[in-house]
């Protein structure tokens, strides 16, 4: 069965430091591989999506990125952080093609001070 | 116009009420669309997909409607622990979208 892994749970960072959040995904090859922020209160906002390695979308121009240097493995990347990049982050991962549903890994909390 | 628009609510309705969510989507060549349910602080989890035809999971009934480009979600006899918020979920060959979400209490 496919499971996927995000780390660390949680998360509190000074303002300017970096980050880096990883997910991996186990028993599926070849996955979409989505990166989405949820801030308090608020829907889920696609960052960055992969359908191959080193294939990466950005959907939102800031200061973060996202590399996908092995198959089931994406990373999310940031040199400096902000007080506005606090957030919910979920790493998610589906199979192309219809009907195919995503699935979330428990997600990061991260809270910039 | 954003991709997926949903009412954000919160709708607070009685136990054994019957409640409906709509979404819209932007996007004709969209293929796939779902529904999932969130509990507070944690993972969004699949609720359901959404066929063409319509079906049916126990309480829960959701309709697509390609022609106007939304689909629904109706909840019925509702029940406490049906409290969540419900997003919709369209997904069209590379990318899935999520839209805000629909909150929903139920209470007592």
């Amino acid at each position: 069965s496919q499971t996927i892994h995000q780390w660390p749970a949680t998360l509190v960072q000074p303002v300017g430091s970096p980050l880096s959040l990883e997910c991996t995904v186990e028993g599926t090859s070849n996955p979409n591989l989505y990166w989405y922020r949820q801030a308090a209160g608020r829907g889920l906002q696609l960052l960055f999506y992969s359908v191959g390695i080193g294939q990466i979308s950005s959907e939102v121009p800031q200061n973060l990125s996202a590399s996908r240097p092995q198959d089931r493995q994406f990373i999310l990347s940031s040199k400096k952080l902000l007080l506005s990049d606090s957030g919910f982050y979920l790493c998610a991962w589906s199979l192309y093609g219809v009907n195919t549903e995503a699935f979330f890994g428990q997600g990061t909390r991260l809270t910039v001070v | 116009r954003k991709e997926v628009e949903q009412d954000p609510g919160p709708f607070n309705v009685p136990e054994g009420a019957t409640v409906a969510f709509n979404c819209t989507y932007s996007n004709s060549a969209s293929q796939s669309f779902f529904w999932y349910r969130q509990d507070c602080r944690k993972e969004p989890k699949l609720l359901m997909s959404v066929y063409s035809s319509g079906n049916e999971d126990g309480r829960f009934t959701a309709q697509l409607n390609r022609a106007s480009q939304y689909i629904s979600l109706l909840i019925r006899d509702s029940k406490l622990s049906d409290s969540a918020t419900y997003l919709c979920v369209v997904t069209g060959g590379f990318k899935t979208i999520f839209g805000a979400g629909t909150r929903l209490f139920v209470k007592a």
